[in-house]
């Protein structure tokens, strides 16, 4: 099956950017969806399709992909961001949706 | 406007069976890709199993042959059937709701939780 791999922890300090890195097996031919979820509630999808963002998204978060990594890029982080964010991707040759492990983003 | 309700969470005994519910509004649940999706405490997101807009079914290998996913068209409504539940199987299930039936999670329930334990 496939596997998406992400670091545990991210620490930034405010008004940095922040990047978070999805490995996977030539996951640059796949689209890629990332996800904000604070304790508590429910995962709330920032990014998709690699770089696109859902309506009421900020342009501060942003998708990249390519290769064997993709990356959420968080722009001028603000302390609301702190959160687990986890990257996704619809893996065709078994028709599954498989999630990274999730990485912890700590606002110094 | 979107909105996914779960329901039918609780805690039960290991081999014992539980229904889920997500009661669907402002969509038709039928013409869109349907998803559950899980969380163990203090771990990460587990998608469980995914139901298609024409019907075709999928699931986890860690869920395959004890979990069903269904839906009633008239009711609006997805389900989960878990049969031969395991400790393991102690989670948050959120349903969700494909955004543009292209892979992406765009809709998600505030969860229900199950506990499976004696």
């Amino acid at each position: 099956s496939y596997v998406l791999t992400q670091p545990p922890s991210v620490s930034v300090a405010p008004g940095k950017t922040a990047r978070i890195t999805c490995g996977g097996n030539n996951i640059g031919s796949k689209s890629v969806h990332w996800y904000q979820q604070k304790p508590g509630q429910a995962p709330v999808l920032v990014v998709y399709d690699d770089s696109d963002r859902p309506s009421g998204i900020p342009e501060r978060f942003s998708g990249s992909n390519s290769g064997n990594t993709a990356t959420l890029t968080i722009s001028r982080v603000e302390a609301g961001d702190e959160a687990d964010y986890y990257c996704q991707v619809w893996d065709s040759s078994s028709d599954h949706r498989v999630f990274g492990g999730g990485t912890k983003l700590t606002v110094l | 406007e979107v909105q996914l309700v779960e329901s039918g969470g609780g805690l039960i005994q290991p081999g014992g069976s539980l229904r889920l519910s997500c009661a669907a509004s402002g969509f038709t649940v039928s013409s869109n890709y349907m998803s559950w999706v899980r969380q163990a405490p203090g771990k990460g997101l587990e998608w469980v199993s995914i139901i298609y807009s024409g019907g075709s079914t999928y699931y986890a290998d860690s869920v395959k042959g004890r979990f069903t996913i269904s839906r009633d068209n008239s009711k609006n409504t997805l389900y989960l059937q878990m049969n031969s539940l395991r400790a393991e199987d102690t989670a948050v299930y959120y349903c969700a709701r494909d955004l543009t039936n292209g892979g992406a999670l765009g809709y998600w329930g505030q969860g229900t939780l199950v506990t499976v334990s004696s």
